[in-house]
C-alpha cells in the first residue's frame, strides 16, 4: 500500500536559518506529492504539490523537488520566520482515487 | 475549489453518547473523504462517501462505529457513535478536485469524550 515516512519534530529553528523537512513515499503508480500546512488554531491548508518527477513546488519561500529515483520531496525554506511555526504534512494521492495518505506531520518552532 | 462547512467546531461528550458532525460543501463534489487526526499524530482515512452508495470504509474503521450518510452531492454527516475517551480527536471532512490536484478541508471537529 501507500506510505508516507516524515522526519520527526519537533524542530526549533532561529528566525533566518535554513529548514529542510524529510519526506520519502512508496507508493503505487506515479502519485501526486503534496505539502500541507496547519497552522496553530487554523485547518490544513496546501502549501505546494508536484504532479510529476523532476517537478518542482513552490509557495510562500517553501520549494519541494519530485525525486523519483530517491522517492523524495523534502521541503526546504532558505530562510524561515516566526510566522512559519506550524506543523508541515507530507502526503500523497495515487492511483486516481483522490484519497490522500499522510505523513506523520513536523512541528516546527521558529524563534525569534 | 468548493468551501467545506464544518460543525461543530468542537464538543465535550460524555462516554455512551454519539455525536454527529456535518459537512456542507458550497458546491456540488462526486467524493468527500473523513479523517480522523488523534492528538500528536496524523491524519487516518475513516472513509470515502459516495452520494447515493453506501460509504467505504478502511481498514480498522465500522459502519457501526462510524455511519456516514451522503444524501446529495453537497453535504456529509459522520456520527461518532456510543462514543469513548479513545474517541477523542479531531475529525476532518474533505473533498479533492480531482485526481492530483489539492484536497480541501473544512475546519475539523474537536471532539472530547469525558
Amino acid at each position: 500500500g501507500n506510505s508516507v515516512t516524515q522526519m520527526e519534530g519537533p524542530v526549533t529553528l532561529s528566525e533566518e536559518a535554513f529548514l529542510t523537512i524529510n519526506c520519502t513515499y512508496t507508493a503505487t503508480g506515479y502519485p501526486s506529492l503534496f505539502w500541507y500546512v496547519q497552522y496553530p488554531g487554523e485547518g490544513l491548508q496546501l502549501l505546494l504539490k508536484a504532479t510529476k518527477a523532476d517537478d518542482k513546488g513552490s509557495n510562500k519561500g517553501f520549494e519541494a523537488t519530485y525525486r523519483k529515483e530517491t522517492t523524495s520531496f523534502h521541503l526546504e525554506k532558505g530562510s524561515v520566520q516566526v510566522s512559519d511555526s506550524a506543523v508541515y504534512f507530507c502526503a500523497l494521492e495515487a492511483g486516481g482515487y483522490q484519497k490522500v495518505t499522510f505523513g506523520t506531520g513536523t512541528k516546527l518552532q521558529v524563534i525569534p | 475549489s468548493a468551501v467545506i462547512s464544518q460543525k461543530p467546531s468542537r464538543d465535550i461528550c460524555q462516554r455512551g453518547t454519539s455525536l454527529t458532525i456535518q459537512c456542507q460543501v458550497d458546491s456540488q463534489v462526486t467524493m468527500m473523504f473523513w479523517y480522523r487526526q488523534q492528538p500528536g499524530q496524523s491524519l487516518t482515512l475513516i472513509a470515502t462517501a459516495n452520494q447515493g452508495s453506501e460509504a467505504t470504509y478502511e481498514s480498522g474503521f465500522v459502519i457501526d462505529k462510524f455511519p456516514i450518510s451522503r444524501p446529495n452531492l453537497t453535504f456529509s454527516t459522520l456520527t461518532v457513535s456510543n462514543m469513548s475517551p479513545e474517541d477523542s480527536s479531531i475529525y476532518l471532512c474533505s473533498h479533492s478536485g480531482g485526481r492530483g490536484t489539492e484536497a480541501f478541508f473544512g475546519q475539523g471537529t474537536r471532539l472530547t469524550v469525558v
